[in-house]
């Protein structure tokens, strides 16, 4: 089963709104992140969070970090149609691997 | 600093046949770990290399090796092809750890 499981699947709003996607996770974990994955091409990371904090800003991103509810959210303010996309969230579980959600789709709408 | 490059971009295979992959990651990246992407099943981890060690490996059939070479660039085999082996295949590369990926655009394989 996966380890990340993300809601919504699919979220489409109007563009110069926040979007907000969250990601919750099964096991302990070393930190998590969020990737970003436009059609059919490869994926491009956009922040890390480790387990000791909270919450985090980068640009128009914001992510959160709750382990004792395993789970995490990541906020884009101010959306723009580039932001058109999927959105990942991945955990680092000390394997030498990420453990992938099954991603939300993101449309922005102008 | 050129990114992570994976050869070919197209491929087309029919079912029995085997294929091989490439992936050339940033220089300097020693550490290079593989992931299948279907619709159904999402991103599913293959393997990771670290100087030319495999450090952990997915659950995936025998199928399915790989092997990292002492430049770093890395191959990733599958041998008699399945149906269901139709899927973008990912590489991905990282410094040391997995903090951070940098991903190839992935090799499109569909097996007819």
């Amino acid at each position: 089963s996966q380890q990340g499981e993300e809601d919504p699947q699919a979220l489409s709003i109007q563009e110069g709104e926040n979007a907000t996607m969250n990601c919750s996770y099964k096991t302990s974990i070393n930190n998590l992140q969020w990737y970003r994955q436009n059609s059919g091409r490869g994926l491009v990371h956009l922040i890390l969070i480790r387990s000791n904090e909270r919450e985090k800003h980068s640009g128009r991103l914001r992510v959160t970090l709750d382990t004792s509810k395993k789970s995490s959210s990541l906020l884009i303010t101010a959306s723009r149609a580039a932001d058109t996309a999927s959105y990942f969230c991945a955990t680092d579980i000390g394997a030498q691997k990420l453990v992938f959600g099954q991603g939300t789709r993101l449309t922005i709408n102008p | 600093k050129a990114g992570v490059t994976q050869t070919p971009r197209y491929l087309i295979k029919t079912r029995g046949q085997q294929v091989t992959l490439s992936c050339s990651p940033i220089s300097g990246h020693r550490s290079v770990s593989w992931y299948q992407q279907t619709p159904g099943q999402g991103l599913q981890f293959l393997f990771e290399y670290f100087s030319e060690t495999q450090r952990n490996k997915g659950n995936f059939p025998g199928r399915f090796s790989g092997r990292q070479f002492s430049n770093s660039r890395s191959e990733m085999n599958v041998s008699t092809l399945e149906l269901g082996d139709s899927a973008l295949y990912l590489c991905a590369s990282s410094t040391t750890s997995q903090e951070k990926l940098f991903f190839g655009s992935g090799t499109q394989l569909s097996v007819l």
